[in-house]
């Protein structure tokens, strides 16, 4: 999707290592989050950022961290992956006035 | 909290049918946004529609249609003369304005999708 740029489209990982995804977008919006996509559940909030240096949490935080390095750029860390958290993942920006996102990472943890 | 409720899991029409997507929410706040979106087979989330809560008209643009009903906190998603292209995943989602006091950040609440199927 034009503007917000997923790394990487897959990702495998065994349990317990770590990793680190990436989005950068170049649309000057304040706001950035990140969801999770599983079967059936449709996306759910990770953590969102409203702006540069601030970050919260959302529906299910636990096992993620997450860094707002700048205006363009908001990480999410896996620090000790689990199979649990075998899901694709988006990164969006935007607000009220409509959402943007990047085209997904798709990750397994075996 | 923000709910929203996608009752229908799966639906399969045959070409041409028309086929009407639900979706119903729950919110406090008095200022709110609805979308649809549409993620075809391909995964991306592609953006349909976005309606605010001060605007109930219905909403009409090729073959799809929005029916906004404020009373009953629905706001239906309707395609006429389905074509196979049409095959996703549709999600209903909903945002509410930030607190006064708050992070200043919108948070979009998704339904869990109804999968459309359109059969040729």
């Amino acid at each position: 999707n034009a503007g917000v740029t997923q790394t990487p489209k897959f990702q495998v990982l065994k349990t317990g290592q770590s990793m680190t995804l990436q989005c950068a977008q170049d649309m000057n919006h304040n706001s950035m989050y990140w969801y999770r996509q599983d079967p059936g559940m449709g996306l759910r909030l990770i953590y969102y950022s409203a702006s540069e240096g601030t970050t919260d949490k959302g529906e299910v935080p636990n096992g993620y961290n997450v860094s707002r390095l700048n205006k363009r750029e908001f990480s999410l860390r896996l620090e000790s992956a689990a199979p649990s958290q075998t899901s694709v993942y988006f990164c969006a920006v935007g607000g009220n006035y409509g959402y943007t996102f990047g085209s997904g990472t798709r990750l397994t943890v075996v | 909290a923000q709910k929203v409720t996608q009752a229908q899991t799966e639906i399969s029409v045959v070409e041409k049918e028309d086929v009407t997507l639900d979706c119903v929410y729950e919110t406090r706040d008095t200022t709110y946004y609805l979308f649809w979106y549409k993620q075809p087979p391909s995964g991306e989330l592609v953006f349909l529609i976005r309606r605010n809560s001060f605007d109930e008209q219905n909403e009409i643009s090729g073959r799809y249609s929005w029916n906004f009903q404020k009373s009953t906190s629905s706001f239906n998603f309707t395609i006429t003369a389905s074509q196979v292209v049409d095959s996703a995943v549709y999600f209903c989602a909903l945002s509410a304005a930030p607190r006064a006091s708050g992070a200043g950040s919108y948070q979009l609440t998704f339904g869990k999708g109804t999968k459309l199927s359109v059969i040729p």
